[in-house]
């Protein structure tokens, strides 16, 4: 079982669509959860970070399921500039070389 | 401004000829990471430097090397590159948490 699991795509949705991605992870003593977005050919880029409590930032919000292992990330009134891979990111130990990273799920929203 | 840069956005190379990639950062971070991302793929962390200590993952072939001549720079040293190392090389450095990563454009790697 990999480490980081995310439904890789694609996820192709109208624009305004509300749309949620799942990530699991095995290990039970993960400490801390983002994710990040990557557009084609470029760099990960920090979307946001995962708390407990759950956190929205505009039409996006994460989730953390502790009991389940797993996070989520809910899109709404999806923009074309969303169009892009959501990376799934989970910290061990709280140090960034035990960050691992799931590969991806793409999203491509079509007008 | 561009905070963790790296050198050159694409590069071609062929088949056993060394190449170097290389990355500086503006951020004064003591942590910089290089990672190996093919397509479809997560990133996979090659190595770490904490400072000037060298953490190398288990599974990082030696053909693969690394240099931190200083704070800013850092350097992948691919001694002899064959067709599956073809992939995005990311440079990264991590701030006071260890945990939010700063990521270059990356160098996108094609091997002839």
């Amino acid at each position: 079982r990999k480490e980081v699991e995310q439904d890789p795509g694609p996820f192709n949705v109208p624009e305004g669509a509300t749309v949620a991605f799942n990530c699991t992870y095995s290990n039970s003593a993960s400490q801390s959860f983002f994710w990040y977005r990557q557009d084609c050919r470029k760099e990960p880029k920090l979307l946001m970070s995962v708390y407990s409590s759950g956190n929205e930032d505009g039409r996006f919000t994460a989730q953390l399921n502790r009991a389940s292992q797993y996070i989520s990330l809910l899109i709404r009134d999806s923009k074309l500039s969303d169009s892009a891979t959501y990376l799934c990111v989970v910290n061990i130990l709280g140090s960034a070389r035990q960050l691992t990273f799931g590969s991806g799920t793409q999203l491509t929203v079509l007008p | 401004d561009a905070m963790v840069i790296q050198n050159p956005r694409y590069q071609v190379t062929q088949f056993g000829k060394p190449v170097t990639l290389s990355c500086s950062q503006t951020l004064n971070h003591n942590v910089m990471y290089w990672y190996q991302q093919k397509s479809s793929q997560a990133p996979k962390l090659l190595f770490h430097y904490y400072d000037k200590d060298f953490n190398n993952e288990a599974d990082t072939p030696d053909n693969f090397q690394s240099r931190r001549p200083n704070t800013s720079f850092c350097f992948l040293d691919i001694r002899s590159p064959g067709l599956g190392d073809a992939a995005m090389y990311l440079c990264a450095t991590a701030g006071a948490t260890n945990e939010k990563l700063f990521f270059g454009s990356g160098t996108q790697l094609s091997v002839l």
